[in-house]
């Protein structure tokens, strides 16, 4: 069964801390790995990882793809109290010759200012 | 206006009725998704489909229906509606070529009485 595991599922930190957050996977066809971040309503798109080892970058947060160990890091640097969210991990994977996207539980962040 | 709108936002309904909720992209996308989101579970995939006339289950698909007879469309049907279908759904399309994204709708909050 695929699986998709965030870490951890809840953090609260002081504005200004930097985290990390995890995700690990273990699926069937790989395609590629995706962060969205999730306020009160829709998530929205953050960044697409498909290659090992290039991070991607936007502004304080950044994430990398490890697919020799099966992982993903999102690093939010200097935090802000605009950066509290649930963060999602998704995989993009194919089976049976379609694509699906498989969803973690989230990592629910809280700053305090 | 180029997006993905589902309706209605929001919607109270008695057990046993039937409900639809409507997906529309615009982008002409292959692919869409309809997810339900509960807290402790995160977003579960109920069904998606790669193409018009083309759908699969996803991991929660007892009690929904799904079809798809235009590429834009992609309504969900909950056939006699339960308490515990009770949730928030997303829809999402994504255009299927490596490196595009995954766009979400704004959701629909269904509440069963």
């Amino acid at each position: 069964e695929d699986k998709v595991v965030q870490s951890p599922l809840s953090l609260v930190v002081h504005e200004g801390d930097t985290v990390t957050l995890n995700c690990s996977y273990e699926v069937t066809n790989f395609r590629s790995l995706l962060w969205y971040k999730q306020e009160k309503k829709a998530p929205t798109f953050l960044f697409m990882l498909t290659s090992s080892g290039i991070e991607k970058k936007s502004g304080r947060l950044s994430s990398i793809l490890d697919k020799k160990e099966l992982f993903s890091i999102l690093n939010i640097t200097a935090t802000q109290t605009g950066d509290s969210a649930i963060y999602l991990c998704a995989v993009l994977l194919t089976q049976g010759g379609s694509e699906k996207l498989v969803f973690g539980k989230g990592t629910k962040l809280t700053v305090n200012p | 206006d180029a997006g993905i709108t589902q309706s209605p936002r929001y919607k109270i309904t008695e057990t046993g009725r039937q409900v639809t909720l409507m997906c529309h992209q615009t982008w002409s996308h292959s692919y869409m998704f309809w997810y339900r989101q509960d807290l402790g579970h995160g977003l579960r995939l109920i069904y998606y489909s790669a193409a018009a006339d083309i759908t699969d289950k996803g991991e929660v698909p007892d009690g929904y229906v799904v079809s798809r007879s235009k590429t834009e469309n992609f309504p969900l049907t909950l056939e006699s509606a339960t308490r515990s279908q009770t949730s928030v759904y997303f829809c999402a399309s994504y255009g299927g070529t490596s490196g595009n994204t995954i766009y979400f709708g704004e959701g629909s909050w269904l509440t069963v009485v």
